[in-house]
């Protein structure tokens, strides 16, 4: 299994500002991927994080708001842009090797609070 | 990939087996099933996946219906660390290989309890 770090863990942020998440695996990963859980409901899945390309983002989600970078197999981040109260959340990075119908891991979430 | 249904919630005595019920008659040949929790406050945590086949391993079993139209997921002896929410997805690889996207449905929440 993918042993997967996100910094920072919790963060209190002003409404207008941005935030920046880092997401570090332990190992070469193909698939690495972020999600949001607002409060009291289930994962939705913002965009897979593709290496040296751009970010591919599901449907509600625009590249302007949740710039992605991974630069590399081991390490994304995802910055949320000009929050605002609505954006508190947690989010989740997640990896896989994507080979066949493999196993998803995901990382410990960061706990966003906007103001 | 296939839609799941899963009853909202459940409680189980702590010791005796949970069994966790979901549907997903949609689901087509090459679909798996998988099962993962979510503990409060920590990312999900995979348990186990299955194609037709029923699966054991150190966590759960994963009982897979002849028709694939259902599963049960068993946790053999529920113990309070146990408690948290059980998502059933049913997910697929693309043209290329890869896998499909993890879609996390609303889940079970399971309340084990002495």
């Amino acid at each position: 299994s993918a042993v997967i770090s996100q910094k920072p863990s919790r963060d209190i942020c002003q409404r207008g500002t941005s935030l920046t998440i880092q997401c570090q695996v332990d190992s070469q990963v193909t698939m690495m991927f972020w999600y949001r859980q607002q409060p009291g409901q289930s994962l939705t899945l913002i965009a897979t994080a593709n290496q040296g390309s751009e970010a591919t983002y599901e449907s509600g989600f625009v590249i302007d708001k949740f710039p992605i970078s991974r630069p590399n197999l081991t390490f994304s981040t995802l910055t949320v842009s000009n929050m605002s109260p609505e954006d508190s959340s947690i989010y989740l990075c997640s990896v896989g090797t994507g080979q066949g119908v493999g196993e998803q891991f995901f990382g410990p979430g960061t706990r966003l609070t906007v103001l | 990939d296939a839609k799941t249904t899963q009853p909202t919630s459940m409680d189980c005595a702590e010791g005796r087996a949970a069994n966790l019920p979901c549907n997903h008659s949609t689901i087509s040949g090459n679909e798996y099933v998988y099962w993962y929790r979510q503990i409060h406050s920590q990312g999900p945590q995979y348990i186990i996946h299955g194609l037709k086949n029923n699966e054991t391993n150190e966590m759960a079993s994963l009982i897979i219906t002849e028709d694939r139209k259902s599963s049960t997921l068993i946790l053999p002896h529920a113990t309070l660390r146990d408690t948290a929410v059980y998502y059933c997805i049913v997910r697929g690889t693309l043209n290329t290989g890869t896998a499909s996207k993890l879609t996390f449905g609303t889940g079970t929440r399971l309340q084990v309890t002495l």
